[in-house]
Formats: C-alpha cells, sequence, structure tokens
C-alpha cells in the first residue's frame, strides 16, 4: 500500500547511475540534519546524518551534502539499485526535540 | 527491523467513533514520539514523551491524546474520529537523533 502523498516530486533514474535528491530546509537555525528512507507500507528508515559544522558526511553508498549559506541538503546515492526505490525525505532539528520533515522525493529506479 | 513495535497495523472504524494506537519503543529507549502521515502534510509531529512524562507537543488535535506507561509502551488514543483523521500514524523512540520509526498503523475513517 502506498503509504505517501499522490504529489511528491518523483526522480526516475537508470540502474546503476547515481541519484541525487535536494531538500531545501527553512529554519536557519537548524544544527542537526537527517535523511530517511520510506519504503511502501513501512516506517521512515534511518540514511545517514549531518550535523551543522560539517558540510560532507558519506556513508555506503550514499553521501550527504549541506550548503547552510542556501540552506541546502542533498543525499547522493552511488550505484543506485532497485531496492533503493523509495519515498526520501530530509529531516531538520533545531535544538528542539522535534524534527521537521520535508514532503519528500520519490525515487524511482529502472531496472 | 528498528526495534519499535506498532499496533494495530490496520484500523478502519466510523466517523465519531474513538480508537487507541499501541507502541513499544526500542529498548532501552525512554522517549517515544507519535507522527501523522496523511496524502496531503507529510510527517507531521504530535506528541512527545519521555519517561512517562510528556516532554513536547506539536500539531495535535485537541481530540487527541496520548500517555506513556511506567513499562514505557505509548497508546495515542484518537476520539470524535473525522474523515480526514484517516492517515497513517507512526511512532519513534531514540534518546537523541535520529529517530528509529515502527512501520505504522494505517487508520482509515470511513
Amino acid at each position: 500500500g502506498e503509504s505517501v502523498g499522490l504529489h511528491l516530486p518523483t526522480l526516475s533514474v537508470q540502474e546503476g547511475d547515481n541519484s541525487i535528491i535536494n531538500c531545501a530546509y527553512s529554519n536557519s537555525a537548524s544544527d542537526y540534519f537527517i535523511w530517511y528512507k520510506q519504503e511502501s507500507g513501512k516506517g521512515p528508515q534511518f540514511i545517514i546524518d549531518i550535523r551543522s559544522n560539517m558540510d560532507k558526511r558519506q556513508g555506503q553508498r550514499v553521501t550527504v551534502l549541506l550548503n547552510k549559506t542556501v540552506k541546502h541538503l542533498s543525499l547522493q546515492i552511488a550505484a543506485t539499485q532497485p531496492g533503493d526505490s523509495a519515498v526520501y525525505f530530509c529531516a531538520e532539528l533545531a535544538g528542539s526535540y522535534q524534527l521537521t520533515f520535508g514532503k519528500g522525493t520519490k525515487l524511482s529506479v529502472i531496472p | 527491523d528498528s526495534g519499535v513495535t506498532q499496533t494495530p497495523k490496520h484500523l478502519i472504524t466510523a466517523t465519531g467513533q474513538r480508537v487507541t494506537l499501541r507502541c513499544s519503543p526500542r529498548s532501552g529507549d525512554l522517549s517515544v514520539y507519535w507522527y501523522q502521515q496523511s496524502l496531503d502534510q507529510g510527517l507531521q509531529f504530535l506528541i512527545q514523551y519521555y519517561n512517562g512524562e510528556e516532554r513536547a507537543k506539536g500539531n495535535i488535535l485537541e481530540r487527541f491524546s496520548a500517555q506513556q506507561f511506567p513499562d514505557l509502551h505509548s497508546e495515542l488514543n484518537l476520539s470524535s474520529l473525522e474523515l480526514g483523521d484517516s492517515a497513517l500514524y507512526f511512532c519513534a523512540s531514540g534518546e537523541n537523533s535520529p529517530l528509529h520509526f515502527g512501520n505504522g498503523t494505517r487508520l482509515t475513517v470511513t
């Protein structure tokens, strides 16, 4: 069952290509950012995070870039695989206890 | 598997009714967060509990309430349900970010 909105931005990539998913955040006081992946019928799953004192962080096949000047966050997925198909959310935290989530981007991987 | 357990998985009920959603946090986590995910609003923070006490409140309607019990499980109570309350309700736990989410309860109000 579909779990997220019908009007999400969609990114279609060929299997094996790199994917870049972008996110603009709103609060200049945000100091911690997270990318989540949500597959159909499941809850958001943590992928990678970054603190505001960094501008780049790498994980396994994923890289997060943070540009505080323009309040922009991106998630790069290397060698995209069919299992990467999901909705991706960025979330920001500004010193409080609640994460604020972006609207999400749907990634479709073409085999 | 995030370690966060939510029940039931699906719930169908009529307008005006009341339902209770249940969440068990990951072992060792004292905090529980509730989020609502609807088609047009994305993930919205509702409320947070820490070790039995309310810690933060978000966009939670007065018809909704929550509590956290001594064994740290939490319940979200939704009353006087309206069609617009149909959504996915997620529970998350974690002392510090990142939060770990359960697989949600899909509520359908008819």
